[in-house]
């Protein structure tokens, strides 16, 4: 079965700065892999997602992760910060077929003035 | 827009007292979902429909029911709410079951308070 990993609950960046926000899965065949972002009492947005083919993708609000099959990551960045980052992130991961999607436990990304 | 609406966005019911979420779509996509969501956690799947078809996880309690009377709405109802019920409930959808139409649209969220 399936299963994501996201490295650190909380994560806090000044603004300005990187965002690094880590994900990796465990998955013995090729997965789909999906960031959504949750501001609070909000649903889920989709940021990006990989499927097949350019393992770099990119997605809204200037966030991009890429694929890296020989580490089983799918790490979230963004090259500077900004204060409306702030929010919960789910990295999430489904394989071809009828399985469920499964969400990492969520980092919570603060951004410091 | 085409959207995922959930109402309300707000709702408290006493402790065992039926309370009953909705959920429509403007999607017209075949699969609906119902996730709870408890603070700082992931969202838990509850149950989905393709089309009429339901199905349950295994984990899911009796407590928790759901309904799909069309392609646009979904319900879900908690026959006797706990206290351990009060959580965030979100809907989703999306087109198919077979990846990669399974990227999912979630609606905004009803936030249900047991008193």
């Amino acid at each position: 079965a399936q299963s994501v990993t996201q490295l650190g609950s909380h994560v806090s960046v000044s603004e300005g700065a990187l965002v690094l926000l880590r994900c990796n899965y465990s998955s013995s065949v090729p997965p789909y892999l999906f960031w959504y972002v949750q501001y609070p009492n909000q649903g889920l947005q989709l940021l990006l997602k990989y499927t097949t083919g350019a393992t770099l993708v990119k997605g809204i609000n200037g966030f991009e992760a890429e694929f890296k099959k020989s580490e089983t990551s799918f790490h979230l960045t963004k090259p500077s910060a900004h204060m409306s980052d702030a929010a919960e992130y789910f990295c999430a991961v489904t394989l071809s077929g009828n399985t469920p999607l499964v969400f990492g436990k969520g980092t919570r990304l603060s951004v410091i003035a | 827009d085409a959207m995922v609406i959930q109402n309300p966005r707000y709702q408290v019911t006493q402790f065992g007292k039926p309370v009953t979420l909705s959920c429509s779509q403007t999607l017209n996509h075949n699969v609906m979902y119902w996730y709870q969501q408890k603070s700082s956690q992931a969202p838990k799947l509850l149950f989905h429909y393709y089309d009429k078809d339901f199905n349950n996880e295994a984990d899911t309690p009796d407590n928790f029911q759901s309904r799909r009377p069309n392609t646009s709405f979904c319900f879900l109802d908690i026959r006797s709410p706990g206290l351990g019920d009060a959580a965030m409930y979100l809907c989703a959808t999306s087109r198919g079951l077979l990846s990669p139409q399974r990227e999912q649209y979630f609606g905004p969220g009803t936030r249900l308070t047991v008193t």
